[in-house]
């Protein structure tokens, strides 16, 4: 079965510094790589997906992620962080014939200005 | 609405007692999505729809959880007997194609549920 590994529970990043969340995934076959953001009280805001193509992803709010096969991980990264980036980030995985889409337990990103 | 909708935004109830949540797609989606948050976790996989029938209900905890889709649109999920572990938060999601194709899941801003 597929899985995502979080591994920070917390980032901390000065306002205007670049900043990367990681996630690592386990999958059979080929996956399909979700970012999510979730604000306080809200549901889950989609950021960016990788199916195929080109590694690097491009997505909402100037966000970016990186698709490494041989390191089996899907960093989210942006170049300069905004105190209003600050949430919780979810990396999510799933295998091209499942139906379920597993999540990491999520990265608390705070920005500070 | 443009969105994911879900009614109640909270729900709080006595233990044993028995709750429905209702989840709203967008407009002419066909599979919809429960997930279920516990607290400093991420969602966890309930049961996919694609049209008016359950395609995959095996993220259902046991048989106090069922949910319906009866034409196609508007789902509820419905937990019998609720229980204390039951607390968490209900997020329903929907996307254009089935589970299997690469469309995006659109999530609904959650049910909060909590049992006394």
């Amino acid at each position: 079965a597929q899985s995502v590994a979080q591994p920070e529970d917390q980032v901390n990043v000065a306002e205007g510094n670049p900043l990367t969340v990681k996630c690592t995934y386990s999958v059979s076959g080929n996956p399909y790589l979700f970012w999510y953001v979730q604000y306080p009280n809200r549901g889950l805001q989609f950021l960016l997906k990788y199916i195929t193509g080109d590694n690097l992803v491009k997505g909402s709010y100037g966000f970016e992620a990186e698709f490494n096969k041989s390191q089996t991980s899907f960093h989210l990264k942006k170049p300069s962080a905004l105190v209003s980036d600050s949430a919780l980030y979810f990396c999510a995985v799933r295998d091209m014939r499942g139906n379920d889409m597993r999540f990491g337990a999520g990265t608390r990103l705070t920005v500070k200005p | 609405g443009a969105g994911v909708s879900q009614t109640p935004s909270n729900k709080v109830t006595e233990k044993g007692k028995y709750v429905e949540l209702r989840c709203d797609p967008i407009s002419g989606h066909t599979a919809l999505y429960w997930y279920r948050q516990s607290l400093g976790q991420g969602p966890e996989f309930l049961i996919y729809f694609q049209g008016t029938g359950a395609a995959d209900d095996s993220g259902l905890p046991n048989d106090r959880f069922f949910a319906v889709r009866p034409e196609g649109s508007v789902s509820t999920l419905k937990i019998q007997r609720t229980e204390r572990g039951d607390s968490a938060v209900y997020l329903c999601a929907s996307s254009q194609g089935p589970a299997t194709s690469t469309d995006t899941q659109y999530f609904g801003p959650g049910t909060r549920l909590t049992v006394l």
